[in-house]
């Protein structure tokens, strides 16, 4: 089976600072995973993706994430916040099935 | 030139109605979901259909009922509205089912959500 954890249901940063949003994962099998955005009122766009390929990841807009195994964890960082990045961000894992599951998404304000 | 479109984005409806949502996608995808994402934000699948056939069914009621005339179009018909009804509903399409496909990642593209209200 899988999950996903998303620490933190609200992340506030200046604009210019760092952005750091949390996902850990758990599966029964290696897993695919995904960061998805979501701006007020629209539907879910795909930031980036994990595919057992590089563990760096670099997706649109500046984001990145990395996969540890080791950690079961696979964290969305920005290097420097823009206003235009506040939204709903949703950390999900596919395993061997054609079900993606969602973590419970972590809102990220920025603050001029 | 929209990927993934639903209709209608805003449904307001009374409790006992029957209504509708038609999902479309102009990608080629061959698989369909439907998601369900609550007043606290939280997604979760309801179906997936692939070639028209239904793949996922996760223990939503026989009052939602997905209808796939081919594989562009993906409805969601729900009887008997309930008030715990009330959420956005998202149609999505994948290239295949599955994990992968040749290198692919079979990622998801969600169309903009479909708001019902349940009064």
């Amino acid at each position: 089976a899988q999950s996903v954890t998303q620490l933190g249901s609200h992340v506030s940063v200046s604009e210019g600072a760092l952005v750091l949003l949390r996902c850990n994962y758990s599966s029964s099998v290696p897993p695919y995973l995904f960061w998805y955005v979501q701006y007020p009122n629209q539907g879910l766009q795909l930031l980036l993706k994990y595919t057992s390929a590089a563990t760096l990841v670099k997706g649109i807009n500046g984001f990145e994430a990395e996969f540890k195994k080791s950690e079961t964890s696979f964290h969305l960082t920005k290097p420097s916040a823009h206003m235009s990045d506040a939204a709903e961000y949703f950390c999900a894992v596919k395993g061997n099935t054609d079900k993606l599951i969602f973590g419970t998404g972590t809102r990220l304000q920025v603050f001029p | 030139d929209t990927a993934v479109s639903q209709t209608p984005k805003y449904l307001v409806t009374q409790m006992g109605n029957d209504k509708s949502i038609k999902c479309e996608q102009n990608l080629g995808h061959d698989t369909m979901y439907w998601y369900k994402q609550d007043s606290k934000k939280f997604l979760k699948i309801m179906f997936s259909y692939n070639n028209k056939e239904l793949i996922i069914n996760e223990t939503v009621p026989n009052r939602f009922s997905p209808k796939s005339p081919d594989k562009a179009h993906l409805n969601l018909h729900i009887n008997s509205l309930e008030l715990g009804d009330s959420a956005v509903y998202f149609c999505a399409s994948s290239q295949v089912y599955g994990r992968a496909s040749g290198g692919a990642t079979n990622e998801q593209f969600f169309g903009p959500g479909t708001r019902l209200t349940v009064l």
